[in-house]
Formats: structure tokens, sequence, C-alpha cells
């Protein structure tokens, strides 16, 4: 699976845009890009994923580059309920496993 | 759906006696994850089964370690003999169609 590389921390105030990037310089053709969140003593939460194609549902948007060595996570007007560790992952197609890394702790203030 | 139930929640137990930790999956998912969460190794994939068969326990630490599933909606996690290191949080997830959903876990000190 691709290595991701994701930014220790991030702040975010309350009702702007959080922007979270993700590097995944070598992902493969057959990796997907999955974002899942863990907030504070609870289970990781899934967000959103894609391939190549920018996605959105109704937790956020994700953006792919073209050359899908990176994408943003973005969560249109965080809360203060958006403050949690965003997992950044490449996954292959023909497997289940997840591979988390340390992902990014976004704090989201007043 | 009540969504991944996990017992106990919590856990706590001297060491050197055997631990079980419960998963029931969502309904209809056909795999079913094990992980362990700590602050010094983050999150961990022990063991994932599919369709109730273990596909890949690469990540089960040593022998002391093992998890079962015996029909679709029952899987168990036991530590025999179980060891301070062994304190940690213990997530059960299932899956369908590539997303995973994972329980509240469990909270497991060993003294």
């Amino acid at each position: 699976d691709a290595k991701t590389t994701q930014p220790p921390s991030m702040d975010c105030a309350e009702g702007r845009a959080a922007n979270l990037p993700c590097n995944h310089s070598t992902i493969s053709g057959n990796e997907y890009v999955y974002w899942y969140r863990q907030i504070h003593s609870q289970g990781p939460q899934y967000i959103i994923h894609g391939l190549k194609n920018n996605e959105t549902n109704e937790m956020a948007s994700l953006i792919i580059t073209e050359d899908r060595k990176s994408s943003t996570l973005i969560l249109p007007h965080a809360t203060l309920r958006d403050t949690a560790v965003y997992y950044c992952i490449a996954k292959q197609r023909n497997t289940d496993k997840l591979i988390f890394g340390t992902g990014t702790r976004l704090q989201v203030f007043p | 759906d009540a969504g991944v139930i996990q017992s106990p929640r919590h856990e706590v137990t001297e060491m050197g006696q055997e631990v079980t930790l419960r998963c029931k999956p969502i309904s209809g998912h056909n795999s079913l994850f094990w992980y362990r969460q700590t602050m010094m190794r983050g999150l961990e994939l022990l063991i994932y089964f599919n369709n109730n068969v273990p596909i890949d326990d690469s990540g089960m630490p040593e022998d002391r370690f093992s998890a079962k599933m015996p029909n679709a909606s029952f899987s168990t996690l036991k530590i025999q003999p179980s060891e301070p290191r062994d304190s940690a949080v213990y997530f059960c997830a299932s899956s369908s169609r590539e997303t995973q959903y994972f329980g509240p876990g469990t909270r497991l000190l060993v003294l």
C-alpha cells in the first residue's frame, strides 16, 4: 500500500472551511484514497473516498489532483464537533485492509 | 441498525488472566476486523475475516492472541495469558462494499 503523509496538526476557526492535505506520491492506479476521522475516545468514522474524480457527500468534499499524488479533504463549515484526528489512507481495490498512519489532529476553535 | 456492538466496554484484569473481547458486526456485513490502538503504536490491524474465514492474521502479535468467528453475527478476540503490554483499546469493525464501520471499542487494562 502507498504511504501517505499528513501534517501532524492543524487549527481552524469555527465556521470556516478546514482544508486537510494528504500526500500520496507513490499511489498506484488500483488504490483508492480514503478518509476517516476519530473523535476522542470513539472508534474511527468513515468520511469519504475516491479514486481519481472529486467527490462530495454530506460530510465533506475530496479533491484529488490530476496526477493523484495528493488530495485535500474539505470540511466546508467546520464546527467544534469536527475536532478530531483525520486519517488519509491509500487502500488497494482488491483488499479490505486499511493501514492507518498517524493522521492530522484538527482543532476547531471558537 | 445499532451499529457494531462490542463488549465489554471496559475490562480491568490481572496479568496472567484470560481476556475475551466480543463483537457483533452490522447485520449483512461480510467482513470483520479487529484493531488495537495504543499511544505508542497507533491503530493497528490485528486480523480480519471475510465470510467468517480468517483472511489475514499477520498483525496478531503472538500466540497469546487468538480470534474466532463462529458465525456471521459474532466474533471473539482472546488473550491468554494477558500481559500489561496488552493494555490498549481494541476496536472491532465490519464492512460491506469497502466501507468499514467501527464499534465503540473495548478499553483493556492489564495490571
